[in-house]
Formats: structure tokens, sequence, C-alpha cells
């Protein structure tokens, strides 16, 4: 079974300034996909970024980057210019490989709570 | 498009008791996915469809929740009798399901059902 160790359980940050939220895991598959995901206060969870574990180029979406260290099974999550919609608890989720009894489970972190100060 | 439709938002129980919830996926979503998320951590997956047929089930507690997915669409998870512990959040989760494993795939959660057993 996956392990999965997000270490900042709260975190903050003025508009505008960037953050970083750290992410571990722990996995034995050399092909993986792995998801940030956010949830905020309304509690419906949505997709923010995805990285392919075979593809050596950070994944990048606007303002949401990644720094994906496979070597040391590390998944950070960098929010440039921040925003106060970007409050929100933040989960890192790796996905096993398909095979065997697999199909593709998420297994998700204890979650980062990120607040966005004005 | 429409989302992830879930009911009911709310649900108040006292132990012992049995409660059912109701999920619609998005339309065409072959993957259906249930997870529990206790305040505080991060979702765990109760149960996995594929189609109508179950593919992980293996942290399902099976002596007193079920789940199924009849004609393949939407779906509905039954606790009976209700613990104190029960007491979380039940997200339903859906995907497109193409892929081999439902590798890469985004998954798309519903509101919600708070459970609060007394």
């Amino acid at each position: 079974a996956q392990t999965v160790t997000q270490s900042q359980p709260e975190m903050s940050v003025q508009e505008a300034e960037t953050v970083t939220l750290s992410c571990t895991y722990d996995t034995s598959e050399n092909n993986y996909y792995l998801f940030w995901y956010k949830q905020p206060p309304s509690r419906q969870m949505i997709l923010v970024i995805r990285q392919e574990a075979y593809k050596q180029q950070n994944a990048t979406e606007n303002r949401f980057s990644v720094n994906f260290q496979k070597a040391a099974k590390s998944f950070s999550l960098k929010i440039s210019d921040s925003q106060l919609g970007d409050t929100a608890m933040y989960f890192c989720a790796p996905q096993q490989n398909a095979g065997g009894t697999s199909y593709g489970k998420l297994t998700f972190g204890q979650g980062t709570i990120l607040t966005v100060h004005p | 498009e429409a989302g992830v439709a879930q009911s009911p938002r709310y649900k108040i129980i006292e132990k012992r008791q049995s409660v059912a919830f109701w999920c619609n996926p998005i339309s065409g979503h072959a993957t259906l996915y249930w997870y529990q998320q206790i305040l505080g951590q991060g979702p765990k997956l109760l149960i996995q469809f594929q189609n109508n047929g179950v593919v992980d089930d293996s942290q399902l507690p099976k002596d007193r929740f079920s789940a199924e997915r009849l004609k393949g669409v939407d779906s509905t998870l039954k606790i009976q009798p209700a613990k104190l512990e029960d007491s979380a959040v039940y997200l339903c989760a859906s995907s497109l399901g193409e892929g081999l494993g439902n590798q890469g795939e985004t998954q798309y959660f519903g509101p919600g059902t708070r459970l609060l057993v007394l």
C-alpha cells in the first residue's frame, strides 16, 4: 500500500506571494501519476494539477506548478501570485499503477490547510 | 455539463440506525468511487465501480457497509447499523474510465454527504 506524507498541517501566505506545499510518498512502481487536489471550504474537491512520473518536465497550470523529484519521491506544489480564492485544503494523491487488482486507486495524504491573507 | 450529484447533503441519525446515500455521476463516466472523509483527514476509498462491477472494495467494512451501482449509472451506499465512528463526509466521484486502470484520469467529486451519528 502506498503511504503519503504531507508534513505541513497548516500554511499561510499573503496575497500575491508564493507558497510551496510539500508531499512525499512511498511507491515501488516506476510509472504512475501524481495529483494535487484542492478542497475549498464549500468541500467540493477539484483537481489542481497532475504529473506523470515518466515525464521529467515538471507540470504547470497557470499559477500552479510542481517540483517533482522522482528519486526522492517528493512532489511539492508551488502556488505563485496567491489569491484569496486559493484558500483551501490541499491534498497530494499518488495513483497506483494499473495491473493485478489495482484500478488506479488514489491514496490521499492528510492534507495541508492553506490560508491566503489579504 | 452537470457535475456529480449527491443526496442528501446532511444526515443526522442515532447509532444502530441505517442510512443510505445516493450518487449520480457525470454522464458517460464508467468509473464511480465512494470515499469516506473523517474530519481533518484525507479521503479514504471505500469502493470503486467500473460500470456496474466492483473492482476494489478492500477498505469497505462489509459487515455494515454495502454499495450497488445498478445499470452502471447512479449508485447507493448504505450503512446498517451505523456506529459513532461512521460520522464523516461521504464523497462520491466519477471518472471517464477509458484508459487501462483509469491511469491519469481526473476524478470529479460531488459535494458530499455529511453524516453525524449520535
